[in-house]
């Protein structure tokens, strides 16, 4: 799977947005982009994925760069709630009677400031 | 339904005995993958079923682990002999064969090898 590079840390003040870049300028062209996050003590979950075209659901905004190297989570409105490590992921175009796991990084750890 | 569940969330052992986990799938999710997660890092694959059929192995995976899933419901993972590096949180993830192939995450079991 490609790799995927995002910044360790990032901090946020609450009720502000925020906007979680990552790098992957290795992607191919079949790969889709997903999001988990991580809350502490918890198991991952998942937020939001796209291939081309932005993307919006009830938790976030997943814009993607034309050129497909780089893509960025945005919360509109960050809580305290949405304190967590979020790891952006590349996942291959799934064949039938195949499956791939997830290959996680380190993500970025997002602190909500009050 | 609730979710993925995972039993025990936490377990001490001393080193040299066997421990197992169970896992819980979301009932009608086909796929169970097993991820390990050691501390400050992102989970790591480490086996997956489709139905009962255990149909990949990550290197990870050493003699010492196997997993099952009789019925094609809920999993097990043994780990026999267990060594301090085998501390880490394990957790269970499932998803049903569709295009986007989310995976649902359970909280994890901590474990801690003295």
């Amino acid at each position: 799977d490609a790799k995927t590079t995002q910044p360790n840390s990032m901090e946020s003040n609450e009720e502000e947005p925020v906007h979680l870049p990552c790098n992957h300028s290795t992607i191919s062209g079949t790969d889709y982009i997903h999001w988990y996050r991580q809350l502490p003590s918890q198991g991952p979950e998942y937020v939001i994925h796209g291939l081309t075209s932005n993307v919006n659901n009830r938790m976030a905004s997943l814009a993607i760069a034309e050129d497909r190297k780089s893509s960025t989570l945005i919360l509109h409105r960050a809580t305290l709630r949405d304190a967590a490590v979020y790891y952006c992921i590349l996942r291959a175009l799934i064949s039938s009677g195949s499956a791939r796991q997830l290959t996680f990084g380190s993500g970025t750890q997002l602190t909500v400031l009050p | 339904d609730t979710g993925v569940s995972q039993n025990p969330r936490h377990k001490i052992t001393k080193r040299g005995q066997n421990v197992t986990f169970r896992c819980d799938p979301i009932s009608e999710h086909n796929r169970l993958y097993w991820y390990r997660q050691t501390l400050g890092q992102g989970p790591e694959f480490l086996t997956y079923f489709q139905n009962e059929a255990q149909l990949e192995k990550s290197r990870l995976l050493s003699d010492r682990f196997s997993a099952e899933r009789p019925k094609g419901s809920f999993s097990t993972l043994e780990i026999q002999r267990t060594e301090q590096g085998d501390s880490a949180m394990y957790l269970c993830a499932s998803s049903f064969t569709s295009g986007g192939e989310t995976q649902y995450f359970g909280p994890g079991t901590r474990l801690l090898v003295l």
